[in-house]
């Protein structure tokens, strides 16, 4: 059981290279989540996918673009990477879908992350 | 988001009880109070949640103030494996399913 998968672990784009950071999860869980993290900083929320073919923006989403492919992966692409997109990524899913009053708790579970460097 | 105050830093002895305080005065009734931590350059691992009673699993024990405006982690016996960044979140429900993650208490434990 691998919980949440990321790939790559590292990668070096150039300003205004493209790519995708991938991630699966082999927990079936509905929601998956992509945040960033920048030094001495905490997590801020990027995008979020609370069930299958839904996409939703978080905190920071300019920039990037999301894919919920089917219910395990959920990818997030940079169409031109900039200096200010280099951070450590990570993803997360979780049992619940779109969570409402009353409908308990919403436990997310991580993966190791992915550090992206743009020069 | 409920806000959540946490000291910056926190040192504690190896074997001893780790105390972690969060304050989170403006929560409301139906918001769960979730601890993370994160390990260095690690993603953020769940710990322990609840609601309004004290709470305890193999990692640590949750205990939450009556009024539920403040919360204790306890980890009963710290190790140095227990170094890393403690995050105390109250989330809101609907839209975003957001957790948010300040800053945190950064807990070291001295040999």
């Amino acid at each position: 059981n691998a919980g949440v998968t990321q790939t790559p672990k590292f990668q070096v784009l150039k300003t205004g290279q493209s790519m995708t950071l991938q991630c699966a999860q082999d927990m079936n869980h509905n929601s998956m989540y992509w945040y960033r993290q920048d030094p001495g900083m905490g997590l801020r929320l990027i995008y979020y996918s609370a069930s299958e073919g839904t996409t939703d923006k978080g905190e920071v989403p300019n920039g990037y673009n999301v894919s919920r492919l089917n219910k395990r992966e959920f990818s997030l692409r940079l169409e031109s990477a900039a200096p200010s997109q280099t951070s450590v990524y990570f993803c997360a899913s979780s049992e619940r879908g779109q969570v409402t009053l009353n409908s308990g708790a919403n436990v997310l579970t991580f993966g190791a992350g992915s550090r992206l460097t743009v020069l | 988001d409920a806000k959540t105050t946490q000291p910056t830093s926190m040192d504690c002895a190896e074997g001893r009880a780790a105390n972690l305080p969060c304050n989170h005065s403006t929560i409301s009734g139906n918001e769960y109070v979730y601890w993370y931590r994160q390990i260095h350059s690690q993603g953020p691992q769940y710990i322990i949640h609840g609601l309004k009673n004290n709470e305890t699993n193999e990692m640590a024990s949750l205990i939450i103030t009556e009024d539920r405006k403040s919360s204790t982690l306890i980890l009963p016996h710290a190790t140095l494996r227990d170094t890393a960044v403690y995050y105390c979140i109250v989330p809101s429900w609907g839209g975003a399913n957001n957790l948010f993650f300040g800053t945190g208490t950064r807990l070291t434990v001295i040999p």
